[in-house]
Formats: structure tokens, C-alpha cells, sequence
């Protein structure tokens, strides 16, 4: 069975100290990982797809990096306004339509 | 409008009520799909669209009710439902390629939705 394990649950960071998330996911074959941002009361906001071991993409503070096994999310320097929830999604490629699997979350703060 | 949109984005509904949620979506997007969200839970993919053609229904009560009557709406229409069934409601929309390419789903806003 496809699974997505992130952690930490959640991370308390002050603003300027970098740090990682962590995604972890178990699947019969990649296709695709997916990164979004999701703000309290909002629908997910797409951030990034990674489909190969070793890709790495970025977006201002934000880089993504992939593994065999496992996704991080960079982040530098973090702001207050990068709070919220960070998702990891996967798609398998016995899947014939665009079936996400996700996980629970990493919940970001980030103080001024 | 732009993205997808849902409506309405509260909803509280007694347990013999019924009603219905709506998704748009103005992205082009030949796949719609809806998901649930409750506190603590990975999303759950309860129904996907492709191509206006229902792909998937993953072990989701009869007491939901999806319908897409074209590449660009997409309802699920509710009755007789459980406060287990309280949770956000998200609606999301990709393209659709050969072999299920990977394309990134959009998720709209959200429906809260409140049984009690």
C-alpha cells in the first residue's frame, strides 16, 4: 500500500533560522511527488512536483530535494508569512489517473 | 474568476437535510476531483472525473453523491448525513494525460461543513 509519512508534525522556527521538513513515502513505483502550502481556512497551494530521484527544484526560500525514499523541504531564512501547513503528496504509476496519496502535514511557524 | 472556486464555504446542516456543493473550475482542466479533510487525517480522495466520466469512487457512502456535468463543474450533493461527516470538503482540478501523467491537481478554497 502507497504511504506518506512527514515529519515533524509541527516546527517552531525564529524568522532567519533555516530548517527541513521531511517526507518519507513508500510507493510501487514513483510517478510524481507533490509539495504544497496550505494557509488555515484554505484549500492546498501547489508548490512543487519532483519524478526523479536526485531533482531538486526551488521557489525564494523554498527547495525542494528528492530521494529514493524520501522528499525534503528547505527552508532559508524563513519569514512569518511562510507559516502554515507544508503537504507531501505522491502518485504511484500503477495508479491510471492522477490519484494522490498524502500525508498529514508539517505545521510551520515562524516568529518575528 | 479565476482557479477553482467552491461554494458555499460554510455549510451547517441538520442530519436529514439535504444539499448540495459546488465546485468551477476556469483552469481549462479536463479532471475534477473531490476530497475530505478532517483534523488530523491526510486528505481522503472520495471521487475523480476525468474526461466528465467518473474514474474513481473510493469506498465512499451512498449518502454522497457526485455529479459532473461538464469539464468545468463538478457538485456533490449531500443527504441523510452523520456528524462523523463534519470536515472540509476540497474540490481540485488537473489536466489529464496518456498513462496518467503526473500533472499538479488545484484545490479550491474548501466547504466547511458542520452536521449536526
Amino acid at each position: 500500500e502507497d504511504q506518506v509519512t512527514q515529519s515533524p508534525e509541527a516546527l517552531r522556527l525564529q524568522e532567519g533560522e533555516s530548517s527541513s521538513l521531511n517526507c518519507s513515502y513508500t510507493v510501487s513505483g514513483l510517478r510524481g511527488l507533490f509539495w504544497y502550502r496550505q494557509d488555515p481556512g484554505k484549500g492546498p497551494e501547489f508548490l512543487f512536483t519532483l519524478y526523479s530521484a536526485g531533482e531538486e527544484k526551488e521557489k525564494e526560500r523554498l527547495k525542494a530535494t528528492l530521494t529514493k525514499k524520501e522528499s525534503f523541504l528547505h527552508i532559508t531564512a524563513p519569514k512569518p508569512e511562510d507559516s502554515a501547513t507544508y503537504l507531501c503528496a505522491v502518485q504511484a504509476m500503477n495508479t491510471g489517473f492522477q490519484k494522490l496519496v498524502f500525508g498529514t502535514g508539517t505545521r510551520l511557524l515562524v516568529s518575528p | 474568476e479565476t482557479g477553482v472556486t467552491q461554494t458555499p464555504r460554510h455549510l451547517v446542516m441538520g442530519m436529514t437535510n439535504k444539499k448540495s456543493l459546488k465546485c468551477e473550475q476556469h483552469l481549462g482542466h479536463n479532471a475534477m476531483y473531490w476530497y475530505k479533510q478532517s483534523a488530523k487525517k491526510p486528505l481522503e480522495l472520495m471521487f475523480v472525473y476525468s474526461l466528465e466520466e467518473r474514474v474513481e469512487n473510493n469506498s465512499v457512502p451512498s449518502r454522497f453523491s457526485p455529479e459532473c456535468p461538464n469539464s468545468s463543474h463538478l457538485f456533490l450533493h449531500l443527504h441523510t448525513l452523520q456528524p462523523e461527516d463534519s470536515a472540509l470538503y476540497l474540490c481540485a482540478s488537473s489536466q489529464t494525460g496518456l498513462a496518467g501523467d503526473p500533472y499538479e491537481q488545484y484545490f479550491g478554497p474548501g466547504t466547511r461543513l458542520t452536521v449536526t
